[in-house]
């Protein structure tokens, strides 16, 4: 299997920024993936990264490392509804798609 | 606009009993996968299938069964339930190999086996 790591949980205050980190080993890579899983709720895709660099998608950004098995998802200008699970997930060479545990982000007025 | 509909929604299930949850697309997606959620453990890939007529065990397999007959049908069947088995299910597609390969999701079916 994969070995994915993200921290269990994050805590920030509206209107500032978060960073997440996810370290990764996999059998072969075919990209990396970021998700939002609200409570109660089904994930919804974020982001995408398949080359080495930042990808950025309004509040949201991505960014990849293959040689160090590294990326973080960058939240800014955070708001109330960006509390939620984050999770990393890795396309390995057979296209399967492993998931990290999630990182609970909780926003704070 | 469905995406991706699964059945049931939730269920209280015996210890012993066969169960089948249902999962259903309309995206033409080559690929389906299941997963499972448990607190503190993330997604877990049960089974998954490729295209239509294959299908692969993923991390969790044991205990699960999985058939892909057509295109948009991705059933996954407990021969006989366990505790253990107690979770909340997730069935996803996605075009396969091509471009992204994004993962479109179910809403999940909470499954409790007493």
């Amino acid at each position: 299997g994969q070995n994915i790591d993200q921290p269990t949980e994050m805590t920030a205050t509206e209107g500032a920024i978060v960073q997440i980190n996810c370290t990764y080993q996999t059998s072969g890579f075919n990209g990396l993936f970021w998700y939002q899983q609200h409570a109660g709720e089904a994930p919804t895709f974020l982001s995408y990264n398949v080359l080495d660099g930042l990808e950025e998608k309004g509040r949201f950004s991505s960014f990849l490392s293959r040689s160090k098995g590294y990326s973080y998802l960058l939240l800014k200008e955070l708001q109330m509804k960006d509390s939620a699970s984050y999770l990393c997930a890795v396309r390995d060479g057979d296209y399967k798609l492993s998931f990290g545990a999630g990182t609970t982000v909780t926003v704070r007025a | 606009i469905a995406g991706i509909t699964q059945a049931p929604t939730s269920q209280i299930l015996a210890a012993g009993r066969r169960m089948t949850l249902r999962c259903t697309q309309d995206m033409r997606h080559n690929a389906m996968y299941w997963y499972r959620q448990d607190l503190g453990l993330g997604l877990r890939l049960i089974h998954y299938s490729n295209t239509a007529g294959t299908t692969g065990k993923g991390e969790v397999p044991d205990g699960y069964s999985v058939s892909r007959a057509n295109t948009d049908d991705f059933p996954l069947t407990l021969a006989s339930a366990v505790p253990s088995q107690t979770s909340v299910y997730f069935c996803a597609s996605s075009t396969g190999t091509g471009d992204t390969g994004e993962l479109f999701f179910g809403e999940g079916s909470r499954l409790t086996v007493l």
